[in-house]
């Protein structure tokens, strides 16, 4: 059964702060990471992808990967209050596009 | 460039009642996803398929529920004799055939509520 697991929340952290969310899965041979933003009553938004180790940035979000240690990250600088929201991990265990797996979400609180 | 399209996006039926709701995926995604998810949980795969061809369904359950995806035309879940368990917000998510990674977007969703 391939897992994914997230902290399970809910983070807090003072706005301007770096928040940090975590996500390990089961499988070492997964491929592609996303990370998801999901507000409350919303869909999820695609953040980010990463399927090379190390770190990738856009913006205010640093995506890091470390596939030895079966880890993905999601850092996010300066938050705001408008970032409070879960964040959804995903992973795919292979190039096909299928067998994507979800984590429960962490859900983020940026308090003002 | 629209983005994935969902209808209805809130759907009330009957204990009993048929469901079908639509998803049209963004524009060159020939890939669709369904997911489903109750209050304060998280996101459970229902199905992947491609034009014509179901891919996966091993998140559908194998009773009352099924879809497609025509050639022409949105894909359609369909829930037959929903009963209150099916209460749920359902998302439908597309991506691009061919390339890494199959990044997913995901349209507005389809809140069901059987009453």
């Amino acid at each position: 059964q391939k897992e994914v697991e997230q902290n399970s929340g809910p983070l807090s952290v003072p706005e301007g702060a770096i928040a940090s969310l975590n996500c390990t899965y089961s499988d070492r041979g997964s491929q592609s990471f996303f990370w998801y933003r999901q507000y409350s009553g919303k869909s999820p938004e695609l953040i980010m992808s990463i399927y090379s180790n190390g770190d990738k940035e856009d913006g205010r979000f640093t995506a890091q990967l470390n596939k030895a240690s079966q880890y993905v990250s999601l850092l996010i600088r300066d938050s705001q209050p408008s970032d409070s929201a879960t964040y959804l991990c995903a992973v795919n265990w292979d190039n096909y596009g299928q067998n994507f797996v979800f984590g429960p979400g962490t859900r983020l609180s940026v308090l003002p | 460039n629209a983005g994935v399209m969902q209808n209805p996006r809130h759907l009330v039926r009957r204990r009993g009642q048929e469901a079908r709701l639509r998803c049209s995926p963004m524009k060159g995604h020939s890939h669709v996803y369904w997911y489903r998810q109750l209050p304060e949980e998280g996101l459970k795969f229902m199905v992947y398929l491609q034009k014509e061809n179901i891919i996966d369904e091993s998140g559908m359950p194998k009773e009352r529920f099924s879809a497609e995806f025509p050639k022409e035309g949105p894909s359609i879940l369909r829930i037959q004799q929903v009963v209150r368990g099916d209460s749920a917000a359902y998302f439908c998510a597309s991506s691009a055939s061919g390339g890494t990674p199959y990044e997913q977007y995901f349209g507005p969703g389809t809140r069901l509520t059987v009453t």
